[in-house]
C-alpha cells in the first residue's frame, strides 16, 4: 500500500529564516506531486506540482520554491521566510492515470 | 476558469440531524468531482467521487450525486454523529495536465449531542 510522510510535523521559525518541508511518497512510483497551503480558516491554495523529476510548475507568485530531487521526494523551500508564510502545508500525490489525489499529515508553520 | 462553491460555514446540527452541505461548480468538459473530509490538525481524506453525471459516491453513510444539469454534487448524510465534526471540501478535478484539482472554500460541520 502507498503512503505519504511529512516532516516536521510542527515548525516555529523567525521572520528572515530559511525553510525547508519535506514530502516523500512510498509504494508506488512516477507520481504527481502537490504542494497546498492552507490559511487559517480558509480553502486550499495549489502552490507548486509536479510530474516528474525535476520538473516544477508554480501555480501563484510568491515567497516559496519546491524541488524534486528523487521520484518519491518533493521539497519546499524558502530562503527568507515572511509573516504571510505561516499556514498549514499539505503534500499529496496522485497515479499519473488518476485524478485522486491523497495527502499526507501536513505541517503547521508559525512564522514570528 | 474552473471554480468550486461550497455554502459558508459553521454548520452546527445535533446528532441524528440530516446533514446537507451545498456544492455548485463551474467547469469546461466533464470533470470528476470529489468530497474530502479534514479533522481538526489533520490533512485531507478523500471521503467520496464521482466520475460521471448521475453517478452516486458514498462512503460511511454520506452521499452525494452528480447532477451535470445543475452543476452541483450537494453531499448528504442521513443522521449525523459527533465524531462526523470535521471540515468538509468539495472538489473537481482540472481536465488539463496534471491532474490538478480545484477545492472549495471548505464548510465546517460541529455536530452537539
Amino acid at each position: 500500500s502507498q503512503t505519504i510522510h511529512q516532516w516536521p510535523a510542527t515548525l516555529v521559525q523567525p521572520v528572515g529564516s530559511p525553510l525547508s518541508l519535506e514530502c516523500t511518497v512510498e509504494g508506488t512510483s512516477n507520481p504527481n506531486l502537490y504542494w497546498y497551503r492552507q490559511a487559517a480558516g480558509r480553502g486550499l491554495q495549489l502552490l507548486f506540482y509536479s510530474v516528474g523529476i525535476g520538473q516544477i510548475s508554480s501555480e501563484v507568485p510568491q515567497n516559496l520554491s519546491a524541488s524534486r530531487p528523487q521520484d518519491r521526494q518533493f521539497i519546499l523551500s524558502s530562503k527568507k521566510l515572511l509573516l504571510s508564510d505561516s499556514g498549514f502545508y499539505l503534500c499529496a500525490w496522485c497515479r499519473t492515470s488518476g485524478n485522486e489525489q491523497f495527502f499526507g499529515p501536513g505541517t503547521r508553520l508559525t512564522v514570528l | 476558469g474552473d471554480s468550486v462553491t461550497q455554502m459558508e460555514g459553521p454548520v452546527t446540527l445535533s446528532e441524528e440531524a440530516f446533514l446537507t452541505i451545498n456544492c455548485t461548480y463551474t467547469a469546461t468538459g466533464y470533470p470528476s468531482l470529489f468530497w474530502y473530509v479534514q479533522y481538526p490538525g489533520e490533512g485531507l481524506q478523500l471521503l467520496l467521487k464521482a466520475t460521471k453525471a448521475d453517478d452516486k459516491g458514498s462512503n460511511k453513510g454520506f452521499e452525494a450525486t452528480y447532477r451535470k444539469e445543475t452543476t452541483s454534487f450537494h453531499l448528504e448524510k442521513g443522521s449525523v454523529q459527533v465524531s462526523d465534526s470535521a471540515v468538509y471540501f468539495c472538489a473537481l478535478s482540472d481536465q488539463g495536465g496534471g491532474n490538478k484539482l480545484t477545492f472549495g472554500t471548505g464548510t465546517q460541520l460541529k455536530v452537539e449531542l
